[in-house]
């Protein structure tokens, strides 16, 4: 049974440039999370989704960032004309239909805005 | 609100010591709190959880012990190898359902031989 699979795993963007993060949860798994990690820190959680829908947003800024779990495919995070303060780890964690199973990470996505 | 609270690291340690790294948390409810582990380049592995008070979580040597009364769950390990070497981050997560989680912000344990 794969793991959470998340790619690109490392990712350079520019100022103003859109980056497009895609995780795939567990094979069975319906819940999908996000976190970010900024340097020296630990992760905070951003948004929770099931399939097509966001359950809880409430880490995530107000603009330029969206999720979406469409019912096919890969869970996305967008962030959109990214800033050098977007530079961080971010990290997606599957969980199965049970909302008491425990949380699986996946290996992240290293974004670096130069 | 929901928080956890970590010992600052680097914690360095002599192969075959003992660690303890040290966990508080606050919560407005009854939380399930959790350990996990970074390696390099890698992302978290669960190591051990307990899900109510006086339960205690163990795995690959380390343990942990819910503690309602210091709002604590210090994690250790009698024997430490190189290959523990890793970062451990602290977490919690409020009630029954594990849909928000509340990490501190680790500790990086160096182990030399």
């Amino acid at each position: 049974n794969a793991g959470v699979m998340q790619n690109p795993r490392h990712l350079v963007r520019r100022r103003g440039q859109e980056a497009r993060l895609r995780c795939s949860p567990m094979k069975g798994h319906s819940h999908v999370y996000w976190y970010r990690q900024l340097p020296e820190e630990g992760l905070k959680f951003m948004v929770y989704l099931q399939k097509e829908n966001i359950i809880d947003e409430s880490g995530m800024p107000k603009e330029r960032f969206s999720a979406e779990f469409p019912k096919e495919g890969p869970s996305i995070l967008r962030i959109q004309q990214v800033v050098r303060g977007d530079s961080a780890a971010y990290f997606c964690a599957s969980s199965g239909q049970d909302l008491t199973d425990t949380q699986y990470f996946g290996p992240g996505t290293r974004l670096t805005v130069l | 609100g929901n928080s956890v609270t970590q010992m600052e690291g680097p914690v360095t340690l002599s192969e075959e010591a003992f660690l303890t790294i040290n966990c508080t948390y606050t919560a407005t409810g009854y939380p399930s709190l959790f350990w996990y582990v970074q390696y390099p380049g890698e992302g978290l592995q669960l190591l051990l959880k307990a899900t109510k008070a006086d339960d205690k979580g163990s795995n690959k040597g380390f343990e942990a012990t819910y503690r309602k009364e210091t709002t604590s769950f210090h994690l250790e390990k009698g024997s430490v190898q190189v290959s523990d070497s890793a970062v451990y981050f602290c977490a919690l997560s409020d009630g029954p359902n594990f849909n928000k989680f509340y990490f501190g912000s680790g500790t990086k344990l160096n182990v030399k031989p």
